[in-house]
């Protein structure tokens, strides 16, 4: 089956330092990827929408010069968070669609990164 | 109005009952509708999709969808506390393979 592989799963730094996290499909080609965010007890927040080779797009409120997404190839997502703040702290999950048969409904989610800005 | 509305709970049946899960969405044009469940601190798991009018099923779970009414919703038989997650349901943001944009989940509780 589809697998997006998701890292780091937990990542703890420091106000003012940027964190890169990585979302690769292992088996398909995601010739898309949806990065959402979710504060505790709340919903899946998406954030944007990035075609491979093509600059994101971003949902209203979401600072694109914050949170710095790379799609560059059709097995690798990053998501930045530049100069990161407490705020930040989060839940950031990556979804992947592709041209893949064998998925069921072409939504493949990573396992989450669990973002702490001390 | 909200695009995607859930009750969000918590909703509390016993084992062996029937859970009803309920959703509605604002957007006419949306095509594809789903159910993850979600445990805390995971990432949500696919349950079902549907995208035709009526009722479908796999195994205890039932999803219906009336897109005249814009109404959603999950049924899961014989509930076991390993059921007990939040449950999201999430909607095309339009056509087919947009993004899919998420209700806030109901809380479900299955008591043994």
């Amino acid at each position: 089956g589809a697998v997006v592989s998701q890292h780091p799963s937990w990542v703890i730094c420091k106000s003012g330092t940027s964190v890169k996290i990585e979302c690769r499909s292992l088996d398909f080609q995601a010739t898309t990827m949806f990065w959402y965010r979710q504060f505790p007890k709340k919903s899946l927040m998406l954030m944007a929408t990035s075609n491979e080779g093509s600059k994101a797009t971003y949902e209203q409120g979401v600072e694109k010069d914050k949170f710095l997404i790379n799609h560059a190839s059709l097995t690798l997502s990053t998501l930045t968070v530049t100069s990161a703040h407490p705020e930040d702290s989060s839940f950031y999950i990556c979804s992947a669609r592709g041209l893949l048969r064998a998925t069921l409904n072409g939504y493949t989610f990573g396992s989450g990164t669990r973002l702490t800005v001390v | 109005q909200k695009e995607v509305e859930q009750n969000s709970g918590p909703l509390s049946v016993p084992e062996g009952a029937i859970a009803s899960l309920n959703c509605t969405y604002s957007d006419r044009g949306s095509q594809s509708f789903f159910w993850y469940r979600q445990y805390s601190g995971k990432s949500p798991e696919l349950i079902m999709f549907i995208y035709s009018n009526g009722d479908k099923e796999d195994g205890r779970f039932t999803a219906q969808l009336n897109k005249a009414s814009q109404y959603v919703s999950l049924l899961i038989r014989d509930s076991q506390p390993s059921d007990s997650a939040t449950y999201l349901c999430a909607v095309n943001k339009g056509q087919a393979g947009t993004a899919l944009i998420f209700g806030k989940g109901t809380t479900l509780s299955v008591s043994s």
